[in-house]
């Protein structure tokens, strides 16, 4: 069936760097667009970058420009959002979805904390 | 930049009908998308194109656009729908925003 499974929480001191993996099966992966968002604990959803499998096209968020970094890799039908120089307010869950929110992973629980 | 605006929150009895907005200058001329989000799961897309209602997703959600103001109605609100509430549009290809949510209150 379709899916996206992501990997699993992190912690992480302020200052360095984390990577969530997303995994699609039972979807076109190359012919898709895959999407990454976060939510802080009781707060709403914030849109971080997609990146266009199939040119590997990114657009990202202002906010997050500087910081983050949205690959593919299409032989594992993959995605990955690496996010840099940590720091508490990035504490959040971090989605991926499929196409324009089509389909979501079940979220990823990145903790920052020194 | 631009803004998506929601009520931050919307109460009714089971059975009333909900009404949950979301207003923008961008959405004379994008299309929404309604996400519903229970505690503890991430989102799921039940309006798509401001109307049209995923496979599965009950009769009684359906949505309506009117110039720059796009609603969400549950006829008859179970207290099943009871979530939080997030309309999106996709301004542009560097420019996804999302509604800052409604909880719903079935009660």
């Amino acid at each position: 069936q379709m899916q996206l499974v992501q990997s699993g929480p992190e912690v992480k001191k302020p200052g360095t760097s984390v990577k969530v993996s997303c995994k699609a099966s039972g979807i076109n992966f190359s012919g898709s667009a895959m999407q990454w968002v976060r939510q802080a604990r009781g707060q709403g959803l914030e849109w971080i970058g997609w990146i266009v499998v199939g040119s590997g096209n990114t657009n990202y968020a202002q906010n997050f420009q500087e910081r983050v970094t949205i690959a593919r890799d299409m032989s594992t039908s993959t995605t990955y959002m690496e996010l840099s120089s940590l720091r508490s307010e990035d504490t959040a869950v971090y989605y991926c979805a499929a196409g324009d929110f089509d389909l979501w992973g079940r979220g990823t629980l990145v903790t920052v904390s020194s | 930049s631009y803004e998506l605006t929601q009520p931050s929150s919307v109460s009714v009895s089971p059975g009333q009908t909900a009404r949950i907005t979301c207003s923008g200058d961008i959405l004379a001329r994008k299309y929404v998308r309604w996400f519903q989000q229970k505690p503890g799961q991430a989102p799921v897309l039940v309006i798509y194109k401001d109307t049209e209602r995923l496979s599965g997703i009950p009769e009684r959600f359906s949505g309506s656009s009117s110039g720059t103001t796009v609603t969400l109605t549950i006829n008859g609100a179970q207290v099943e729908d009871e979530a939080d509430y997030y309309c999106y549009c996709g301004a542009d290809n560097s420019l996804r925003v999302f509604g800052g949510g409604t909880k719903l209150t079935v009660v």
